[in-house]
């Protein structure tokens, strides 16, 4: 069984710039969910997709955009780049709908730095 | 409003018994999750409760009062890899997961 995988690890970007990260969620998952996790602070929920479409977004503008393609891997699309905008980015992957118990798991994380 | 709270650092000794709290107020629950995070890691999954009472897994107990928002995380026989933040999350409908700051335990030798 294969984990959830993230791509690149590490990123650099200027301000204003546009940036994609991508996920590949656990074998047998349909559900994408990305967080942003500050230094310190707990992870943010950004958005979800399930059977590529988005099911649930957080408190982040229209410049955070995602995909969900048929194989279930995702991509998070950042616009406009902000110095705010550096964090780790994370992917979660889960099964929907098949008991209370399924939980998310998470793949390694993106680490943004903008410049 | 969503809001999950926690307290910021802890601190034991190996070997001792630490308790993690964790107070929510989220507009539903379907659930409530522990995970353990290292630093410059993910995540990792350590427990899950969604009706009242305690669930135990080796070293490590979750406790959930659904009626009083509030959730514990009991750590025994604590090692030193036990240093970690411990995130506290609750699903509040569906699949969207609500995290709290997490608790940065340091465990001393």
């Amino acid at each position: 069984e294969t984990g959830v995988t993230q791509s690149p690890t590490h990123l650099i970007k200027t301000r204003g710039q546009q940036v994609t990260l991508r996920c590949s969620s656990q074998s047998g998952h349909n559900t994408v969910s990305w967080y942003q996790q500050a230094l310190g602070q707990g992870p943010q929920f950004i958005f979800q997709y399930y059977r590529e479409e988005e099911n649930g977004r957080g408190n982040f503008p229209p410049r955070f955009s995602g995909l969900q393609f048929p194989n279930y891997s995702s991509e998070l699309n950042v616009n406009a780049l902000e110095l705010d905008d550096s964090a780790l980015y994370l992917c979660a992957s889960s099964q929907d709908g098949q008991g209370q118990q399924d939980t998310q798991y998470f793949g390694p994380g993106t680490r943004l730095t903008v410049l | 409003g969503q809001n999950i709270d926690q307290p910021t650092e802890m601190t034991a000794t190996e070997g001792a018994i630490v308790q993690i709290n964790c107070t929510y107020q989220t507009s539903g629950f379907n659930g409530l999750f522990w995970y353990q995070q290292h630093a410059g890691e993910a995540p990792t999954f350590l427990s899950y409760n969604v009706l009242d009472g305690l669930e135990e897994k080796g070293r490590f107990s979750s406790f959930l009062s659904r009626s009083k928002g509030y959730s514990y995380l009991l750590l025994k026989e604590l090692q030193m890899k036990d240093s970690a933040s411990y995130l506290c999350a609750v699903r509040d409908y569906g699949q969207n997961f609500v995290f709290g700051p997490g608790t940065r335990l340091s465990v001393l030798p």
